[in-house]
This record gives structure tokens, C-alpha cells and sequence, in this order.
């Protein structure tokens, strides 16, 4: 079964913290791997793909950790901006199928 | 501008009138999918596909159809809605996903209920 867990949250942190969300899934097959952010009533769209070797975009950090299955997001310096859902999504192809599977998401906020 | 869109925005319905919700890219994407997102449940996907005439199911089929005649539309249709279809339906497209997947770009999401 595809399963993609993450922490429920919400997690509420003042302005300057250092959070980080973890994920885990459960098909070790899984090739893809994302964090997406969802503002309220809004589309999700990309913050960023995860590699193996771990990628950083300005102040967020993504890792991969193929041999646990699990992918995390660290924030640090948070802003009142980063105040969202951020959503775990793990891609799994083979036997004809091509799925993405999303977590249910973490709330952040972030408090002045 | 490079987009995806969804009509309509907001429906309200009643049980077992069909319906269709359009979408359409205007990026020249091979893959294109639909999902439901609910309260506590998180998006859940209910068909794909990988290019014209392709489609497949995803976790959630049940209740739904859906068709790919050209690569720029992939409409969802509601032969015969009921109460738990009321949701939030977002469309995405993407370059090409396949054995890896490229960043899916969704559509503004679309609010239906089902009375």
C-alpha cells in the first residue's frame, strides 16, 4: 500500500525559529520525492524537489534518507511569510502505474 | 502566461445531475491529473494520464470519469454525483512524468457541492 506519512503539526514557532518537518513512506520502489506548499484555499505548488545527496534553496534544506524512507525540510529564520501547509509527496512508477501520493500535510505558523 | 485552469470555480448541485469540470494547460504538458482534497484526508488522486487517449486510475476512481481527446484538456465528469463527492478538485499538468516526476503545476482548485 502507498502510504506517505508526515507530522501532523500544526506547529506554531515565533519569527527567526529553525523548524523541520519529517515524512516517511512506505514503498521503498518510491523514485520522486517533493515538498509542496499550500497556502489556505490555495493550489499547491512546488518549494522543492528532494535528491539523494540532500539540496538547499536559500533558507530551506531538503534530505533524503533512502535506507530509513523518510524526507524532511528544515526552515531556518523563519518568516511570517512562511506560514502555510507544507505538503510531502513521494512518486512511485512501475507495473504500468505512474502515481503521486501527497502526505496530508504540516501547518506551519509562524508568529511575530 | 503559462497556466492551468479549472471551470468553474464554484459549483453547487444536486444529487445525480451529471456535470463536468474543465481543464485545460496551455504548456504543451503530457501528463495531467485530477485530485480531491478533503479536511483531514489530504489530496488524493483520482485519475491520470500520461498523454492523449492514456488514462489510468488513481486512489480514488470510484464515481468518476474522465477523458484526454487533446493534450491541452483533461475534463472530469460526474455521470452522477452524490454528497460525498462535495470536495475541493484541483487539476495539475506536468512536462512529463513517467519513471521520475516533473513539478506538477495546479490549476485554482475547484469548489463543488453536492446536495
Amino acid at each position: 500500500r502507498k502510504e506517505v506519512e508526515q507530522d501532523p503539526g500544526p506547529f506554531n514557532v515565533p519569527e527567526g525559529a529553525t523548524v523541520a518537518f519529517n515524512c516517511t513512506y512506505s514503498n521503498s520502489a518510491s523514485q520522486s520525492f517533493f515538498w509542496y506548499r499550500q497556502d489556505c484555499r490555495k493550489e499547491p505548488k512546488l518549494l522543492m524537489s528532494v535528491y539523494s545527496s540532500g539540496n538547499e534553496d536559500g533558507r530551506f534544506t531538503a534530505q533524503l534518507n533512502r535506507a530509513s524512507q523518510y524526507i524532511s525540510l528544515l526552515i531556518r529564520d523563519s518568516k511570517l511569510s512562511d506560514s502555510a501547509t507544507y505538503l510531502c509527496v513521494v512518486h512511485l512508477s512501475g507495473a504500468g502505474s505512474y502515481q503521486l501520493t501527497f502526505g496530508k500535510g504540516t501547518k506551519l505558523s509562524v508568529i511575530p | 502566461e503559462a497556466q492551468v485552469t479549472q471551470n468553474p470555480r464554484y459549483l453547487i448541485t444536486v444529487t445525480g445531475k451529471k456535470l463536468t469540470v474543465t481543464c485545460s494547460q496551455n504548456m504543451n504538458h503530457e501528463y495531467m491529473s485530477w485530485y480531491r482534497q478533503d479536511p483531514g484526508l489530504g489530496l488524493r488522486q483520482i485519475y491520470y494520464s500520461m498523454n492523449v487517449e492514456v488514462t489510468d486510475k488513481g486512489d480514488v476512481p470510484e464515481g468518476y470519469k474522465v477523458s484526454r481527446k487533446e493534450k491541452r484538456n483533461f475534463p472530469l465528469i460526474l455521470e452522477s454525483p452524490s454528497p460525498n463527492q462535495t470536495s475541493l478538485y484541483f487539476c495539475a499538468s506536468s512536462y512529463r512524468t513517467g519513471t521520475f516526476a516533473d513539478t506538477q503545476y495546479f490549476g485554482p482548485g475547484t469548489r463543488l457541492t453536492v446536495l
